[in-house]
C-alpha cells in the first residue's frame, strides 16, 4: 500500500523546536521530490518546503527560511522537517506529500498529517 | 510570489448540478496547475494536474481547463460525496502557492 505517515507533532512553547518525520512506503521514495504542506486551524493550505530526490536542492516559503530545515534519508525512506524558533503562527497540521514529475509538480500522495501547536 | 485567487469562496449547489470553480493566477503559469479536494479532518486529494490531466482513480465528472492565468474546475453532475473544499495550486515557481479555497455546500 502506498502511504506516508507523519510523526513528531505536539505542543511546544514559543521559541522551541520540534522535528517532524515522514515515513514512506509502497513507492520508490528516492524518485520523488518531497514536500511539507501545512494548514492552520480553519485556514487554507500553505506549502512550506520541498527537497529534490537526491537532496541537492531545497526550497522554503519566506516565513520559515532560516528557522526550518528540510532533509531526507533515502536509505530509510524518510523525510524530515526540523523546526526551530517556533512561533504561534506556525501552529498547524503539517502534511508530507510527494510531488509528481521530475521537477516537483502536483502533490500526489499525502500523509494523514501531524498537529503542531505552539503555545505557552 | 504568485497569488492564486479562487472564485467563488463558497457556494451552495444541489446533487446533479453542474458547477464550475475559477482560479486566476497573478501572472502566467503555463499549465502548471493542480486541483485538490479536501473533506473535513482529512488530507487533500489530488484531482487534476497539469491543468487538465485527471489523476488516476478520479471520476470522469471532474475536469479541468485553462492555461496562462485563468483556469477552471468543472464537476459535471454533482454527487453527494463531492461536497467539500476545493483548492487550486500553482507549481510554476517558488514559493508554490494555493488558492484560498472554495467551499461547496449542499443547497
Amino acid at each position: 500500500e502506498v502511504q506516508l505517515v507523519e510523526s513528531g507533532g505536539g505542543l511546544v512553547q514559543p521559541g522551541g523546536s520540534l522535528r517532524l518525520s515522514c515515513a514512506a512506503s509502497g513507492f520508490t521514495f528516492s524518485s520523488y521530490w518531497m514536500s511539507w504542506v501545512r494548514q492552520a486551524p480553519g485556514k487554507g493550505l500553505e506549502w512550506v518546503a520541498n527537497i529534490k530526490q537526491d537532496g541537492s536542492e531545497k526550497y522554503y516559503v519566506d516565513s520559515v527560511k532560516g528557522r526550518f530545515t528540510i532533509s531526507r534519508d533515502n536509505a530509510k525512506n524518510s523525510l524530515y522537517l526540523q523546526m526551530n524558533s517556533l512561533r504561534a503562527e506556525d501552529t498547524a497540521v503539517y502534511y508530507c506529500a510527494n510531488q509528481e514529475g521530475l521537477r516537483g509538480g502536483a502533490f500526489d500522495i499525502w500523509g494523514q498529517g501531524t498537529m503542531v501547536t505552539v503555545s505557552s | 510570489a504568485i497569488r492564486m485567487t479562487q472564485s467563488p469562496s463558497s457556494f451552495s449547489a444541489s446533487t446533479g448540478d453542474r458547477v464550475t470553480i475559477t482560479c486566476r493566477a497573478s501572472q502566467g503559469i503555463s499549465s502548471y496547475l493542480a486541483w485538490y479536494q479536501q473533506k473535513p479532518g482529512k488530507a487533500p486529494k489530488l484531482l487534476i494536474y497539469a491543468a487538465s490531466t485527471l489523476q488516476s482513480g478520479v471520476p470522469s465528472r471532474f475536469s479541468g481547463s485553462g492555461s496562462g492565468t485563468d483556469f477552471t474546475l468543472t464537476i459535471s453532475c454533482l454527487q453527494s460525496e463531492d461536497f467539500a473544499t476545493y483548492y487550486c495550486q500553482q507549481y510554476y515557481s517558488y514559493p508554490q502557492t494555493f488558492g484560498q479555497g472554495t467551499k461547496l455546500e449542499i443547497k
